[in-house]
């Protein structure tokens, strides 16, 4: 069965401090890995795509790795501030019957305190 | 330009009403799919349509379908409500259809159904 497993479930550290989130799946075949970011009671915002073939993705503070080998990604948000507060979701898709399927972790919830 | 739409943001139902919700996508975009978020499941896909057509569908009982119009607006419709339909309903928009790495999904601010 595929599936997306997040780690930790939630973190607290304090303002300017980095940290890593993790995530494995098990999806295969693979087509590529996304990440979001979601404000309490907002909609995901995409933050980084990746495929097989990239190992690292930055979108400014935040950078993506993968490691399609061990089927492992790690989202290392630099030098955090309040806002970084949210939950932080790693999507995987996967080709399934002709079409694309989406296998969604249950993200991970990232407190940043002053 | 503006980003996904969703209505109504609240709404409450009680058992066995039926809902429908609305979502308008990005302006060019004509792949409109829905998702239920729920705390303990996490995001769970229900279907995708592109040009009008149900292209990909989770795997969610009949009371739950959906449509999209000619404009590439889409509705939802949850029919015979049961306590366990509360959740965070999320709609997404993207240029092209499927979830291929070039293809960027955005998503609405989504509509928080209750039902009592």
């Amino acid at each position: 069965k595929n599936q997306v497993e997040q780690s930790p479930q939630s973190l607290i550290i304090l303002e300017g401090k980095n940290c890593t989130l993790q995530c494995n799946y098990t999806v295969s075949p693979f087509s590529n890995l996304r990440w979001y970011k979601q404000d309490t009671g907002r909609g995901p915002v995409s933050l980084t795509i990746m495929t097989f073939s990239e190992n690292t993705k930055s979108n400014g503070r935040y950078t993506a790795t993968l490691d399609a080998d061990t089927k492992q990604s790690s989202l290392h948000i630099t030098a955090s501030q309040l806002s970084d507060s949210a939950s932080y979701i790693c999507v995987v898709s996967g080709p399934h019957f002709g079409n694309e399927k989406l296998t969604f972790g249950t993200g991970t919830r990232l407190t940043i305190i002053p | 330009k503006a980003g996904v739409t969703q209505t109504p943001r609240y709404l409450i139902k009680t058992r066995g009403q039926q809902v429908t919700l609305s979502c308008s996508p990005i302006s060019g975009h004509r792949s409109v799919s829905w998702y239920q978020q729920t705390p303990g499941q996490g995001l769970q896909f229900l279907f995708e349509y592109f040009s009008e057509t149900q292209r990909n569908k989770g795997n969610f009982p009949g009371r739950f379908s959906g449509r999209q119009f000619s404009n590439s607006r889409s509705e939802m419709n949850v029919s015979t409500l049961e306590l366990g339909d509360s959740a965070l309903y999320l709609c997404a928009s993207s240029f092209r259809q499927g979830a291929s790495s070039g293809n960027t999904i955005y998503f609405g601010e989504g509509s928080w159904l209750t039902v009592v």
